[in-house]
């Protein structure tokens, strides 16, 4: 069965660094999305992106954050200055415009 | 109440037991569908069911959707202690085309 994969799936960075996550969606599939799980907390929607471009983004995805297609094949989310708050589970997700969205195994953020 | 609310928040049973878990949300779903999360691990898609349907069932896993109440419930018959996990529901809105909600999860212990 198709998979979506994610890259590292542990990161630790210190504060104020730029880390890019990566994610390889399934390979039909056009519509992309990130979220992130706080430790304990629930799944927060970040951003969703189609047709190369962000078709919609929460109030969590400041001028921090951004989201590219660099090779028509991965989908990545950049922070530029990571926090402490940072700190978290982020999930890509795609899917090809049936109702399901297939989550990746989740990289963990850990920002000291 | 949230879109998207588990309750109990926590639930713990015996080994053969039927567990259930209840979300309510509050705005009109496109579909309606609920995940599983081993703890700090990704979420495993279980089951969609969509807002023409009232039942649906796969294995061991029986979701129903009330429209009229906004509710959904997952039962989980004959549970085993690998059943121990976290249990998402999560909506799509038919106001917004991409995102995905999710409730805060039940959090289910299965004794041997």
């Amino acid at each position: 069965e198709p998979e979506v994969t994610q890259t590292p799936s542990h990161q630790v960075t210190q504060m104020g660094q730029e880390v890019i996550l990566r994610c390889v969606p399934i390979s039909n599939h056009l519509y992309f999305y990130w979220y992130r799980q706080i430790l304990g907390q629930k799944v927060e929607f970040l951003v969703s992106f189609y047709n190369n471009e962000i078709s919609e983004k929460s109030e969590i995805f400041d001028d921090q954050f951004s989201v590219e297609r660099p090779d028509g094949s991965n989908f990545t989310l950049k922070i530029r200055s990571t926090k402490l708050e940072d700190s978290a589970m982020y999930f890509c997700a795609t899917y090809w415009g049936s109702f399901e969205q297939y989550f990746g195994p989740g990289t963990r953020l850990t920002v000291t | 109440s949230q879109q998207g609310e588990e309750d109990p928040q926590a639930l713990s049973i015996q080994e053969g037991e039927n567990a259930t878990m209840n979300c309510s949300y509050k705005t009109s779903i496109n579909n309606l569908q609920w995940y599983r999360q081993n703890s700090g691990r990704g979420l495993v898609h279980l089951i969609l069911i969509r807002s023409n349907e009232r039942e649906k069932h796969s294995g061991r896993l029986r979701v129903t959707l009330d429209t009229s109440k906004k509710s959904s419930s997952l039962l989980i018959t004959a549970s085993r202690a690998a059943d121990t996990a976290s249990y998402f529901c999560a909506t799509k809105l038919k106001t917004s085309y991409d995102k995905v909600i999710f409730g805060p999860g039940t959090s289910l212990s299965v004794i041997p």
